[in-house]
């Protein structure tokens, strides 16, 4: 089993349309979570962090439920502009910089 | 802000060569990263830094070295390229473990090599 999952995609959506993606992990004793946005053939950069009761930055909303392991991310109204591939990402021990990372999931937000 | 710098961009190798991918950031940052992305796969760690002097492998070590001399510079090293090795390779680094809530880790805009 991989330590972080996510669905591939794409997710082929209409702009305005809300979508949300799933990622699994395997630690259960994993200690930050994070979005990261990737688009094509450019580096990963930092959408959000996941707070463990939830949190929210405009159009976009990342729950963690520690419980079953999983994160989400929400996007509501969507934009051409949100077309990328989202990293689910994942610290599982402390005092480290020890990213593990998801394949991503890539959305694709046509007019 | 020149961020995390990765040079060079794009290489292309034959098979048994050797060399240096350089990796540098001017945020003073004491951690630092070196991940390689193959499609399906994910990023990948192979080395990182906890800061100056200090190196420890990551998932795939095997066919590469690090050193970290300065707190600035993290090379990546590749020491007889192989096919294996066709990857995108991205270095990156934040100021403290990503373990703090909402530290973000810098990536570089990657380095493309392609082994023949």
């Amino acid at each position: 089993r991989k330590e972080v999952e996510q669905d591939p995609g794409p997710f082929n959506v209409p702009e305005g349309a809300t979508v949300a993606f799933n990622c699994t992990y395997s630690n259960s004793a994993s200690q930050s979570f994070f979005w990261y946005r990737q688009d094509c053939r450019k580096e990963p950069k930092l959408l959000m962090s996941v707070y463990s009761s939830g949190n929210e930055d405009g159009r976009f909303t990342a729950q963690l439920n520690r419980a079953s392991q999983y994160i989400s991310l929400l996007i509501r109204d969507s934009k051409l502009s949100d077309s990328a591939t989202y990293l689910c990402v994942v610290n599982p021990l402390r005092n480290t910089d020890k990213l593990i990372f998801g394949t991503g999931t890539r959305l694709q937000v046509f007019p | 802000n020149a961020g995390v710098t990765q040079t060079p961009k794009f290489q292309v190798l034959k098979t048994g060569q050797s060399m240096t991918l350089q990796c540098a950031q001017d945020m003073n940052h004491e951690y630092m990263s070196w991940y390689r992305q193959d499609p399906g796969m994910g990023l990948r760690l192979i080395h990182y830094s906890v800061g100056a002097g200090i190196t420890d492998q990551g998932e795939v070590p095997n066919g590469y070295n690090v050193s970290r001399s300065t707190t600035e510079d993290f090379p990546l090293r590749l020491l007889s390229a192989a096919p294996s090795q066709t990857s995108v390779y991205f270095c990156a680094s934040s100021s403290v473990p990503t373990t703090v809530m909402n530290t973000e880790a810098f990536f570089g805009q990657g380095t493309r090599l392609t082994v023949v």
